[in-house]
């Protein structure tokens, strides 16, 4: 069982659909990233969060550390927004910096 | 800021061959890593640095591998001999202390080694 699992592995949506994409780790944390990987290949770092819910445009972050559990939330999808996302932890078990990374949901929103 | 630029873009290269992949990070940042993405096995830790100083290597595949930051602003991951299963994008990324701050990633290097 990997440490970081996402959930759903593809995503198709209409434009204009909220999204929801879900990530369950099974070790104690320091920090989660949320991270974005377009067609083209480079990736940016949406959120990195260790409690509590974030917000940028219409990107949602939460976290339930009880739950070991993070949500990442798009509202008002657009075309646009079709990319990888990512969620990465990084373990507070061990030392160190290591990030443990999920295999990534691929979201395709169609116009 | 230019972000974090990595040089080449893409390198083709014959088996056994040296590669040297290049990264310049963020002007102020003292955290670099190196990550490697392949369909089989993702994004993975190479290895990183603080402050110049390498601090993890553990995700160094074998000793063909090797990174070195000689200052703040350049590091290098060099494969030597390559390997046809070396082939995979190359990212490097930076940061402010430590994993405390968001990442910054470069474009990535795509290598193949034919």
């Amino acid at each position: 069982k990997n440490e970081v699992e996402q959930s759903p592995q593809n995503l198709t949506a209409q434009e204009g659909e909220f999204i929801t994409i879900n990530c369950s780790y099974s070790v104690g944390i320091s920090a989660l990233h949320w991270l974005q990987q377009h067609p083209g290949g480079g990736i940016v770092s949406l959120f990195m969060l260790s409690s509590g819910k974030k917000k940028h445009g219409r990107l949602i972050a939460t976290i339930n550390i009880q739950e070991k559990h993070s949500s990442l939330h798009i509202t008002a999808s657009h075309p646009r927004d079709s990319a990888v996302y990512i969620c990465a932890v990084r373990s507070s078990e061990t030392s160190g910096s290591r990030l443990t990374f999920g295999e990534g949901t691929q979201l395709t929103v169609n116009p | 800021d230019a972000g974090v630029i990595q040089s080449p873009r893409h390198e083709v290269t014959e088996m056994g061959q040296e590669v040297t992949l290049r990264c310049k990070p963020i002007s102020g940042h003292n955290s670099l890593f190196w990550y490697r993405q392949t369909m089989m096995r993702g994004l993975e830790l190479l290895i990183y640095f603080n402050n110049n100083v390498p601090i993890d290597d553990s995700g160094m595949p074998e000793d063909r591998f090797s990174a070195k930051m000689p200052n703040a602003s350049f590091s290098t991951l060099k494969i030597q001999p390559s390997e046809p299963r070396d082939s995979a994008v190359y990212f490097c990324a930076s940061s402010f202390k430590g994993m405390g701050s968001p990442l910054h990633f470069g474009n990535g290097t795509r290598l193949t080694v034919t």
